[in-house]
């Protein structure tokens, strides 16, 4: 089966305890990136990865990281994380966007986090 | 500025009657592409249906149509017979020729169907 998945789901933690989410597809898709949700922004953008080794930021990158070593695994990295990292987070992954196409993005089931 | 705008942050329709859910957008690129999702209270992000900027004809997908106006920059979500399962959070999602793949969101709207 087709899928995204993300680990943790829930996780509760505390200011400054470095934390890794991790996401993994098996449709073998290029592009891969993190979103946070929070009520009334809708989703926005933190990395993205065009490949293996190729990451940029998106909208909201400060306080993340993220490695891109393999093509299906794309870890989202806290390395301080601070109570307005609270949010709803979803890791998608999609084929590349060829010029005259546009594929669908495949979402994982979604990681609640919270930092108290 | 905003690229997506949704207006509406909440819609109630009746089980059985169609509802329209708004969608505007921004883009000065000839080249692309329109989603919707759906996210019920569950929280998974579904796919509904999607339309690209050089398609001549409306998407429709089962209930869910989109009501396409190039010129004036609107993708609108129709859905008919609404369902009670249709109660959830809809986001209007583009993504643009410029930016790759990467989707811009909307702020999403709550659509609640009663019974």
């Amino acid at each position: 089966e087709a899928q995204v998945t993300q680990n943790p789901r829930y996780l509760i933690t505390v200011t400054g305890k470095k934390l890794t989410v991790t996401c993994s597809q098996n449709m073998n898709h290029e592009y891969m990136s993190w979103y946070r949700q929070d009520p009334g922004l809708g989703l926005r953008q933190i990395y993205y990865s065009m490949n293996v080794e190729v990451t940029d930021k998106g909208d909201v990158p400060e306080g993340y990281k993220v490695s891109r070593k393999e093509k299906r695994n794309f870890p989202l990295i806290l390395e301080s994380p601070s109570p307005n990292q609270t949010s709803l987070y979803f890791c998608a992954s999609s084929l590349s966007y060829p010029r005259d196409r546009a594929y669908e993005q495949y979402f994982g089931p979604g990681t609640r986090l919270t930092v108290t | 500025a905003q690229k997506i705008t949704q207006t509406q942050p909440g819609m109630f329709v009746q089980e059985k009657e169609a509802v329209t859910l708004d969608c505007t957008y921004d883009t000065s690129d000839p080249s692309y592409g329109l989603f919707w999702y759906k996210q019920p209270s569950s929280g998974e992000m579904i796919f509904l249906i999607y339309q690209g900027s050089y398609d001549q004809q409306n998407a429709t997908e089962g209930r869910y149509s989109l009501n396409f106006q190039k010129a004036r920059k609107s993708a609108n979500l129709v859905i008919s017979a609404s369902q009670l399962g249709d109660s959830a959070m809809y986001f209007c999602a583009m993504r643009e020729l410029t930016s790759g793949s990467r989707l811009t969101f909307g702020e999403g709207t709550q659509l609640t169907v009663n019974p």
